[in-house]
């Protein structure tokens, strides 16, 4: 079955430090995966898909299909990143699979 | 892009009463509908489905029904609510190739 693993339920790091998001995912097929983020009192919304190969806010996510996995990486976290992160799995034809998230926290 | 409509904001409900949650789409047509719950440490959890009117799907079995009477309306009801059905609901909708996910702001239910 589809899955998306995020290992970390929690992740704190200061302003201006490097931030990686781990994201694991379980598909024999080509996937198409997403980052979902939810700032506080926002509504959940798209913050890049691995298609669209984009920086998005300072972020990326690269597509590793050998090891299964689409890191978030920024290289210098603000504050205003704290929020919370989903990594989702569209499996061909399927719905969505969302992984369990991670909440970012970025100290001052 | 699309706009989600989703209402009311916060609920609270006593055990064994009814509920009906309403989600309405702007900005497509014939959208793919979505009702999730959210939990803490757990992810979206999808419940119901809908790639069209009349059209529903249960992803997991439950306390509670969906309906979509008219394209962009999306209802989800209970009977009869539990302690277990308080959580944070999210209505979403995808329109063409359904490849980007669209939410509305959320409903949170407290049954108590």
């Amino acid at each position: 079955a589809q899955r998306v693993t995020q290992p970390e339920k929690l992740l704190s790091v200061f302003k201006g430090a490097p931030v990686e998001l781990k994201c694991n995912y379980s598909y024999s097929g080509s996937p198409e995966l997403f980052w979902y983020v939810q700032y506080s009192r926002q509504r959940l919304q798209l913050l890049l898909r691995h298609i669209s190969r984009e920086s998005i806010k300072g972020f990326t996510a690269d597509l590793n299909t050998g090891e299964t996995s689409f890191h978030l990486k920024k290289p210098f976290a603000q504050e205003e990143d704290s929020a919370m992160y989903y990594c989702a799995l569209r499996p061909y034809g399927q719905n969505f699979v969302f992984g369990p998230g991670t909440r970012l926290s970025v100290l001052p | 892009s699309q706009t989600i409509h989703q209402w009311p904001a916060t609920l609270v409900q006593p055990v064994g009463s009814p509920l009906s949650l309403e989600c309405t789409v702007e900005g497509t047509s014939n959208p793919n509908l979505y009702w999730y719950r959210q939990a803490a440490g757990r992810g979206l959890q999808l419940l119901f489905y809908s790639v069209g009117i009349g059209q529903i799907s249960s992803e997991v079995p439950q306390n509670l029904s969906a309906s979509r009477p008219q394209d962009r309306q999306f209802i989800l009801s209970s009977k009869k609510l539990l302690l277990s059905d308080s959580g944070f609901y999210l209505c979403a909708a995808s329109g063409g190739r359904g490849n980007i996910q669209y939410f509305g702001a959320g409903t949170r239910l407290s049954v108590l």
